[in-house]
C-alpha cells in the first residue's frame, strides 16, 4: 500500500544549527502537508505544497515539493528552542476523478534543540 | 470560539469495557476525522466522515465505531477495549474534502486513554 516515509525519525541540533527533514512517497502525490507537534501538544498545521518543485518560505522554514512529486523536504535555518517538536509530513493521493482519496501521515521526525 | 473539543482529555479504562470519546467542533466543518498515535507508528486514521451521517473507515478502524447525528459531533467508540487499544486519540475537522481544495486539518487536543 501506499506509504510515507519521513527520515530521519530524531535529530539533536545546537540551538543555531540548521535542521532539516524528508518525507518520500512510493506514489506520486497530488499535495503534501506539513504539521507540527509540540510536545505534549496537538499538530498544528504549517503549509500545504500542491505543484511540482514548489518551494514556500515561513519565516526561518523552507519547504520544498520534489518535481516528481514523490518527495518534500522541511528546512529550518538557524533553529530556536521554540522549533522543539515534531514535524510530520502527511501526502495526499488522489483517485482517478480526484473525488476522494488518501492523505497519509509520515511518523514524524523529532526534533530537540539544545540552548 | 472554542474550535474543537475533546472529552475526556484523560481516560483509564478496565479491558472489555465500552468506552466513547468525544469530539465537538463550532466551525460547522463538513469533514471530521478521529486518528490515533503512538510511539513509531505516527497519526493513523480510524475513521472519518464526510458529512453528518455520512462515515468511512480509515487504516486502523477494527474494534471502533463512529457515528455522526449531528454536524458538529463526532464521537469514536471502542465497543470492548483491549490494552493494545492505549494510545492517544485525536480528532480533526477539515472545511473541505480531500479533492476538492485546501483541507487542512484542525487538531483537537487529544484523548490519552489507557486500557488495564
Amino acid at each position: 500500500g501506499q506509504q510515507v516515509m519521513q527520515i530521519p525519525q530524531y535529530q539533536h541540533v545546537q540551538e543555531g544549527e540548521d535542521f532539516t527533514t524528508y518525507c518520500n512517497s512510493s506514489t506520486t502525490l497530488s499535495n503534501i502537508q506539513w504539521y507540527k507537534q509540540r510536545p505534549g501538544g496537538h499538530p498544528v498545521f504549517l503549509i500545504q505544497l500542491v505543484k511540482s518543485g514548489e518551494v514556500k518560505k515561513q519565516k526561518r522554514l523552507t519547504f520544498q515539493f520534489g518535481e516528481a512529486k514523490k518527495n518534500s523536504s522541511l528546512h529550518i535555518t538557524a533553529t530556536q528552542t521554540t522549533d522543539v517538536g515534531t514535524y510530520f509530513c502527511a501526502g495526499l493521493t488522489l483517485n482517478y476523478g480526484g473525488s476522494q482519496g488518501n492523505l497519509i501521515f509520515g511518523k514524524g521526525t523529532k526534533l530537540s534543540v539544545k540552548p | 470560539d472554542a474550535g474543537i473539543t475533546q472529552s475526556p482529555r484523560y481516560k483509564i479504562t478496565e479491558t472489555g469495557r465500552q468506552v466513547t470519546l468525544m469530539c465537538h467542533q463550532t466551525w460547522s466543518h463538513s469533514y471530521m476525522f478521529w486518528y490515533r498515535q503512538d510511539l513509531g507508528h505516527g497519526l493513523r486514521l480510524i475513521y472519518y466522515s464526510a458529512a453528518a451521517d455520512i462515515t468511512d473507515k480509515g487504516e486502523v478502524p477494527d474494534g471502533y465505531v463512529v457515528s455522526r447525528s449531528k454536524t458538529e459531533n463526532f464521537p469514536l467508540t471502542l465497543e470492548s477495549a483491549t490494552r493494545s487499544q492505549t494510545s492517544v486519540y485525536f480528532c480533526a475537522s477539515s472545511e473541505s474534502g480531500i479533492g476538492t481544495g485546501a483541507y487542512e486539518q484542525y487538531f483537537g487536543p487529544g484523548t490519552r486513554l489507557t486500557v488495564t
